[in-house]
């Protein structure tokens, strides 16, 4: 089975424009989490997406979006980006309860640097 | 709210020597408990998880962590470390309070000495 996949791998963007990244979850995963990493904040919980629903929702401006397709795949948007949201973007999926009893298999992940 | 602290932002070992990687957690009721590694432009990869049963819980690559719920712990260990255990690991709980989202720690640094 294909993993969880990620595009871009690395985005350059500067402040002020959006950005839009995508993920494929493994085939058969329902569920997908969205996380920001960062040397000062480590891991943190974005969103989560189960049958193109928000599921769960992490302490993130409203700048952070994101959407989950019938196929499962989803993405996430940042509007007017900030300096600060300069970070490792990682996707993970999961058969149907995100974290819990399930595993979460993640993605290698979207550079994105805000210049 | 379910917390992690895994202690020590680096750990240094020497090939061959002990791998021993802390991780403590805040749980009212039995947890889930996971402990993943991430290698450098990648994403995490699961090294071992422990739902219930047996509190000792075999890994991928020679890893092992035993689930202590008095001590409210679930250390990492390696018997002997190679060079290529050189990553960072994140030590992660999910399932209590009735979120199932994993919360992770802020990660421990394992470097090798040759």
């Amino acid at each position: 089975k294909a993993g969880v996949t990620q595009t871009p791998r690395y985005l350059i963007k500067t402040r002020g424009q959006q950005v839009t990244l995508s993920c494929s979850p493994i085939s058969g995963h329902r569920s997908v989490s969205w996380y920001q990493q960062t040397p000062g904040q480590g891991l943190q919980f974005l969103f989560e997406y189960f049958s193109e629903t928000q599921r769960n929702k992490g302490n993130f401006p409203g700048r952070f979006s994101g959407r989950q397709f019938s196929n499962s795949r989803s993405e996430m948007n940042v509007s007017t980006l900030e300096l600060g949201d300069s970070a490792l973007y990682l996707c993970a999926s999961s058969l149907e309860l995100a974290g819990g009893r399930d595993t979460q298999y993640f993605g290698p992940g979207t550079r994105l640097t805000v210049l | 709210a379910q917390s992690v602290t895994q202690l020590g932002s680096h750990v240094s070992v020497s090939e061959g020597a002990l791998v021993l990687l802390r991780c403590n957690y805040s749980s009212s009721v039995p947890p889930y408990l996971f402990w993943y590694v991430q290698y450098p432009n990648q994403g995490l990869q699961l090294l071992l998880k422990y739902t219930t049963g047996a509190t000792l819980v075999k890994g991928i690559n020679g890893f092992e962590a035993e689930f202590k719920k008095s001590e409210t712990s679930f250390h990492l260990t390696k018997p002997s470390a190679h060079m290529s255990d050189a990553a960072e690991y994140f030590c992660a709980v999910s399932g209590t309070g009735g979120s199932y989202i994993p919360t992770f720690g802020r990660g421990t640094s394992l470097i090798v000495h040759p």
